[in-house]
């Protein structure tokens, strides 16, 4: 059965701290892996990773895929309170896209 | 905004009633896909048409359909409604299919309550 788990279920931080969020996979025909964030309704598209160990950077958030061990992780650096939100990890997996259940993330001021 | 409109934001309707959720998605795209998002269960993938053909089917209750129409919008139908059916409804929509390495972009959801 194709798994997307993500880890941790939630964290709450203080600004300015570094934060890594992870998420696992085991999948067929594993195309892609994509990262979306979501605050109070639709997800917004961050990243979409296809290679291993190629760094993908948008200002303070950076993901990199694994691909021999099947896991991509999302860094955010010097955390906002605007980052707060629920962040989801999906795998293309040629068929549908296939969802974690989400890392919640609190930044408190 | 994604591009991606869905209708409407909220509905509330009793038991065993039917209702019907629409979705518009960015222009140019040709696939739209259907989420359901609960509490306990994450965003679950129901059903996903491209160019007005049903492409991949996931955990889509038969009660439930969808048909995406020649101006590509689609509309998610939604019967003998139960308690259990009350959830955040998403429609994401990309320019290709899944498997080439596109992106989806998420409406704002319809939020179904059943009472």
């Amino acid at each position: 059965e194709d798994k997307v788990v993500q880890s941790p279920l939630s964290l709450v931080v203080h600004e300015g701290d570094t934060v890594t969020l992870n998420c696992s996979y085991e999948v067929t025909n594993f195309r892609s892996l994509l990262w979306y964030k979501q605050e109070k309704k639709a997800p917004t598209f961050l990243f979409m990773l296809t290679s291993s160990g190629i760094e993908k950077k948008s200002g303070r958030l950076s993901s990199i895929l694994d691909k021999k061990e099947l896991f991509s992780i999302l860094n955010i650096t010097a955390t906002q309170t605007g980052d707060s939100a629920i962040y989801l990890c999906a795998v293309d997996r040629a068929r549908a896209l296939n969802f974690g259940k989400g890392t919640s993330l609190l930044v408190t001021p | 905004d994604s591009g991606v409109t869905q209708t409407p934001k909220h509905l509330i309707t009793a038991t065993g009633q039917r209702v019907t959720l629409r979705c518009s998605p960015r222009s140019g795209d040709l696939s739209v896909y259907w989420y359901q998002q609960s509490l306990d269960q994450g965003l679950q993938f129901l059903i996903q048409y491209y160019n007005g053909e049903e492409r991949a089917k996931g955990n889509i209750l038969e009660r439930f359909s969808a048909q995406q129409f020649p101006d590509l919008h689609s509309e998610l139908n939604l019967s003998s409604l139960e308690l259990g059916d009350s959830a955040l409804y998403f429609c994401a929509s990309s320019g290709g299919h899944w498997g080439t390495n596109t992106e989806a972009f998420f409406g704002q959801g319809t939020r179904l309550t059943v009472v």
